[in-house]
């Protein structure tokens, strides 16, 4: 069964101070990784997409990478309107669906 | 704008009965699909279409039912048999069943009364 795990489960970040949010997997022959912003009572929205190890995607602050068993989401030098929870979610094989991760919530203070 | 829209954003349910929570897109997508939300857990996915008159059972499908009528509706029934069904619902669409990524509307809430 493919497995997502998320760590850490909740991260507090002072305005500025960079860090990382990983997904590691566990899937027979992944199709694609996605990492998900969500902010509260609100849907997900759609960051980034990575396809094989070594690829790298950058929007604004975040900077999504890929290795073969995991991801990381860097976000550098936050600022508080990052706050949010972040999912990230595996699509392997055959399989049209979606393997989700618990997610990371990031809270940025001023 | 294109999107995805859900209503209501909160619903509450009195036991022994059914509540229909809506969803719409105008992305002219052909896959739409439900997920539940909750606290402490990923997303799971409750059921799905791949085109009209056609859906398929998720992975915890047990207490709910969907229709398919129009490309751009997929209503959601959380039945009387679903017995822990307070949750934040959220419904989803792609180009294809497969195609990523799913563009997600802003959820409903449901509780029990």
């Amino acid at each position: 069964e493919d497995q997502v795990t998320q760590s850490p489960e909740a991260l507090r970040l002072q305005e500025g101070e960079s860090s990382s949010l990983n997904c590691s997997y566990t899937v027979s022959g992944l199709r694609g990784l996605f990492w998900y912003r969500q902010d509260p009572g609100k849907g997900p929205e759609f960051l980034f997409t990575l396809y094989s190890a070594g690829e790298e995607k950058e929007k604004e602050r975040l900077k999504a990478t890929l290795t073969k068993k995991e991801s990381f989401l860097h976000i550098t030098a936050p600022k508080p309107e990052d706050s949010a929870t972040y999912l990230c979610a595996v699509q392997a094989g055959n399989d049209y669906k979606l393997s989700f991760g618990a997610g990371t919530t990031v809270t940025v203070r001023a | 704008d294109g999107g995805i829209t859900q209503s209501p954003k909160y619903l509450f349910r009195k036991e022994g009965q059914n509540v229909t929570l809506s969803c719409e897109q105008n992305l002219n997508h052909d896959a739409m699909y439900w997920y539940r939300q909750d606290p402490g857990q990923g997303l799971r996915l409750i059921y799905y279409s791949q085109i009209v008159n056609d859906f398929q059972k998720g992975d915890i499908a047990e207490g709910y039912s969907v229709s398919r009528e129009k490309k751009e509706s997929f209503p959601l029934t959380v039945t009387s048999a679903q017995k822990n069904p307070t949750a934040f619902y959220l419904c989803a669409s792609s180009i294809r069943i497969g195609n990523q990524p799913q563009h997600f509307g802003d959820g409903t809430r449901l509780s029990i009364l």
